[in-house]
């Protein structure tokens, strides 16, 4: 299995709603990543964890919590947003983090729209 | 400060020639580079790497160069389909865990 699973496809909320974000990857991969995709921007680095846990966070605000319950899952939990935090959600992994070079694979994104 | 930098938004080659897309990047702590294409609705889908120590890797009709004096890398597909169409980015890794990506090129390749 080289897939990164992410759900919901689409989501759409409001800005006192709270939803959460999965992503799963059975590769045995020990890296989990959380980007941010504005539409025709790059891919935006949120949080890193590392053998499930929290290694970088980018300067994200409080109403994003990442949480990396066990090797294989990763949740982002969403609490308040804007609208400005309308974006594509990409959740990514690999085998390790560090000096060793493994590429990250990618889940196809969540697309959250903010109300 | 953008710190990967692909200069052309867009490229259109004919069906069986050479893509070169370019890439420059301005943070000397970079070690490792990568190429990832994205279809629209998708996830990036990894291409390509190398490591700051080399300054090509090949595979099948992907190469990757990288000249580190010049803070450059480019990607050359040989030949070039119509299913290579798609947006491509450039991204560089520091400290081990962050990568920045570069904003991406689109790619056309016209049969």
């Amino acid at each position: 299995d080289t897939e990164v699973t992410q759900t919901p496809k689409h989501l759409v909320m409001g800005m006192t709603n709270k939803k959460s974000l999965k992503c799963e990857q059975h590769m045995g991969h020990r890296a989990m990543y959380w980007y941010k995709q504005k539409a025709k921007k790059p891919p935006e680095l949120m949080f890193v964890y590392s053998y499930e846990k929290l290694s970088i966070n980018e300067s994200v605000p409080s109403r994003f919590s990442p949480e990396c319950p066990n090797s294989s899952l990763l949740n982002l939990h969403l609490h308040a947003l804007q609208p400005e935090d309308s974006a594509l959600y990409l959740c990514a992994s690999s085998r390790t983090s560090g000096s060793s070079y493994n590429e990250q694979f990618f889940g196809p994104g969540t697309r959250l729209t903010v109300l | 400060d953008q710190q990967v930098k692909q200069n052309s938004p867009s490229l259109s080659v004919q069906e069986g020639r050479i893509s070169i897309l370019n890439c420059d990047y301005t943070n000397s702590m970079f070690d490792y580079f990568l190429w990832y294409k994205k279809y629209p609705a998708e996830g990036p889908t990894f291409l390509i790497s190398i490591s700051s120590i080399k300054d090509k890797n090949e595979d099948g009709r992907f190469t990757v160069f990288l000249n580190k004096s010049a803070k450059h890398l480019s990607l050359h597909i040989v030949p070039s389909q119509p299913g290579d169409s798609a947006v491509y980015f450039c991204a560089a890794r520091y400290h081990g865990q962050n990568f920045v990506f570069g904003p991406g090129t689109r790619l056309s390749v016209l049969p």
